[in-house]
């Protein structure tokens, strides 16, 4: 079975430009979940999708972030314009939404803002 | 409210034994470990949830102490392949499909 795809892998470019990050879940996985992560330290939720709704989107910096999940599979999360504070790994996780609960990360996108 | 591990950080010999322990300041309905190695993603460990039971598999395994809110993972008998950051997140509700919060990791060292 796939695991979780997101692409780009890498991604450098300068402050003030627009920059997308791609997710495909797991197969079947209603639940999806963008997190960021920054050096040294442990991922922070952005957004969780159940479906096609943004169900949790309070820790989204809204000013600047956007996320959509069109049909309720891929996912597209956006910076526009970047800031270099926003130099992070960018990883995409899903879930069946179960009790359970178990998560299965993506290998992330690296962003480098110069 | 983030979860706050310890150890940040152990270096052991390979055969040595490793607690790592995660406790919350609020009520948790559930805890999950990760290992995460360099550039790569975090890789799902185990779940526990509320009611103080205890998982394991082969010589990884993991209690969870609801009084206390923490929660400790327990590595036996160390191997090479346990090296990286473990990262605990919790969830407070059982709405079944909630976001993480993780703690800041920490990070195992396995030398031969």
């Amino acid at each position: 079975e796939a695991g979780v795809v997101q692409s780009p892998r890498y991604k450098i470019i300068e402050k003030k430009q627009p920059v997308a990050f791609w997710c495909n879940p797991i197969s079947g996985h209603n639940t999806l979940y963008w997190y960021r992560q920054n050096l040294g330290q442990g991922p922070e939720l952005l957004i969780r999708y159940e479906n096609e709704e943004a169900v949790d989107d309070s820790q989204l910096p809204k000013d600047r972030f956007s996320a959509e999940r069109l049909k309720g599979v891929d996912s597209t999360l956006k910076i526009q314009p970047a800031e270099l504070g926003d130099s992070a790994v960018y990883l995409c996780a899903s879930s069946l939404g179960s009790r359970t609960n178990e998560q299965f990360f993506g290998p992330g996108t690296r962003l480098t803002v110069l | 409210q983030q979860p706050v591990q310890s150890p940040q950080a152990v270096i052991l010999r390979e055969g040595e034994d490793a607690v790592i322990n995660c406790s919350s300041s609020k009520a948790l309905y559930s805890v999950h470990w990760y290992r995460q190695k360099h550039g790569e993603a975090p890789v799902f460990l185990m779940i526990l949830l509320k009611g103080g039971e205890q998982k394991g598999h082969d010589k990884i395994s993991a209690s969870f102490n609801e009084k206390k809110q923490q929660s400790s993972l327990y590595l036996t008998a160390s191997q090479l392949s346990y090296s990286g950051t473990y990262f605990c997140g919790t969830a407070y509700s059982g709405g079944g499909a909630d976001g993480l919060t993780f703690g800041k990791g920490t990070h195992l060292i396995i030398q031969p």
